[in-house]
């Protein structure tokens, strides 16, 4: 079966720093990978994927993303984490058979002044 | 409107109660799914619908819950004699064909009480 794991509940960092929330996985095959986010009250919003290609994946709002085939992991970075940034962050694998996305269990980022 | 459109946004409903949440997808989006998502986790999937047939109702929790597309667009999600372990956010996501990302509406907040 496909998972997603998110080790951390929370991520504390302050404004300016760079920041990482974690996520690992575990498929069979290869593996389609994405990051959302959530701000209160609201749907997911697309951040990026990775389907294919380079390591390295560039999405929105300064965001990137490694992927990590050896480490099986795939962790959402940002140089330089700004007070918006605060929000719930899920990670998640795309079955390959149906296109549906099975979550991680969701990181919540805080960014201090 | 160019996104996912749901509706109501917050639903009360009295135990017993049967209650439908409507999904207006991307137009041309040919996948379409239905997640609920419980305080504080992520995401569970429910059903997953490719144009009007219902390929995968796996993640559905009971046989009081019940979703439609029967024209390849609008999604209805019904939930008959509704309990308070129902209380949730119940999302709705489409995605064109391919492995692409999907979009989430803003979710419908559904207090059984």
């Amino acid at each position: 079966a496909q998972s997603v794991a998110q080790p951390e509940d929370q991520v504390n960092v302050a404004e300016g720093n760079p920041l990482t929330v974690k996520c690992t996985y575990s498929v069979s095959g290869n593996p389609y990978l994405f990051w959302y986010v959530q701000y209160p009250n609201r749907g997911l919003q697309f951040l990026l994927k990775y389907i294919t290609g380079d390591n390295l994946v560039k999405g929105s709002y300064g965001f990137e993303a490694e992927f990590n085939k050896s480490q099986t992991s795939f962790h959402l970075k940002k140089p330089s984490a700004l007070v918006s940034d605060s929000a719930l962050y899920f990670c998640a694998v795309r079955d390959g058979d149906t296109g549906k996305l099975i979550f991680g269990q969701g990181t919540t980022l805080q960014v201090k002044p | 409107g160019a996104g996912v459109s749901q509706s109501p946004r917050y639903k009360v409903a009295k135990r017993g109660q049967d209650v439908a949440l409507r999904c207006d997808p991307i137009s041309g989006h040919v996948s379409l799914f239905w997640y609920q998502q419980a305080l504080g986790q992520g995401p569970e999937f429910l059903t997953y619908f490719q144009n009007e047939a219902q390929l995968d109702k796996s993640g559905l929790p009971s046989d009081r819950f019940f979703a439609e597309r029967p024209e390849g667009s609008v999604s209805t999600l019904k939930i008959q004699r509704t309990q308070q372990e129902d209380s949730a956010v119940y999302l709705c996501a489409s995605s064109p064909t391919g492995p692409t990302e999907a979009f989430f509406g803003q979710g419908t907040r559904l207090t059984v009480v």
